[in-house]
């Protein structure tokens, strides 16, 4: 079964550096999704990705963040200066269609944890 | 501001009991309303409903939708050591693409 996977499953950083994290959707799905998990909080919607442009973004994601698909396969999150409360779980999300009236079923990476020093 | 609540927060149950597992919404433009099982690290799909009064099922798991009270129910019957996860609520609006506001999500603990 198709499924999406994401790279590093945990990343390690010192506070100021920039961090990619990276995904790869299913391969037939056109839309795209980041969300970030704190430890202990609830599921936060940063970002969708449509057609190589943001759909909708999150408060969270501010002029740090940037989205990026820089082949037919990758999805790319990249935070430039990271915080400390940046540490949270980064999962990456497809789905195949977004007819009118109608959502189509995300599904989830396993996740990138990403610990700011 | 959108607002979506789980309840309870966490439950225990014994194997072979039944849950109900609760989550309201305030939003505006409501398109669906999403349930995911989380166990160690991603949140994986249950459901999806858009109308009221329609039971999705699937095996031990139910839930219904009542647009009119704004509230969603997720039923699991004969509970197993393997439903032992956080259930996450989601809603999506008409007018945010893909953007989903999550609730805390309930955790459920069943002891054999």
């Amino acid at each position: 079964e198709p499924e999406v996977t994401q790279t590093p499953s945990h990343q390690v950083t010192q506070m100021g550096q920039e961090v990619i994290l990276r995904c790869v959707p299913i391969s037939n799905h056109l839309y795209f999704y980041w969300y970030r998990q704190i430890l202990g909080q609830k599921v936060e919607f940063l970002v969708s990705f449509y057609n190589n442009e943001i759909s909708e973004k999150s408060e969270i994601f501010d002029d740090q963040f940037s989205v990026e698909r820089p082949d037919g396969s990758n999805f790319t999150l990249k935070i430039r200066s990271t915080k400390l409360e940046d540490s949270a779980m980064y999962f990456c999300a497809s789905s195949h269609t977004r007819l009118a009236g109608r959502t189509d079923t995300q599904y989830f990476g396993p996740g990138t944890r990403l610990t700011v020093l | 501001e959108d607002k979506v609540v789980q309840s309870p927060l966490s439950l225990v149950v014994h194997e072979g009991d039944t849950v109900t597992l609760n989550c309201s919404y305030e939003v505006t433009n409501f398109r669906s309303l999403l349930w995911y099982k989380q166990e160690k690290k991603a949140p994986t799909f249950l459901f999806m409903l858009t109308s009221s009064g329609i039971e999705k099922k699937s095996g031990r798991l139910s839930s219904i939708l009542d647009k009119k009270e704004l509230f969603s129910i997720l039923n699991i019957t004969a509970t197993q050591t393997g439903d032992s996860a956080v259930y996450l609520c989601a809603v999506e609006l008409i007018t945010n693409a893909g953007k989903s506001t999550f609730g805390d999500g309930t955790t459920l603990t069943v002891k054999p």
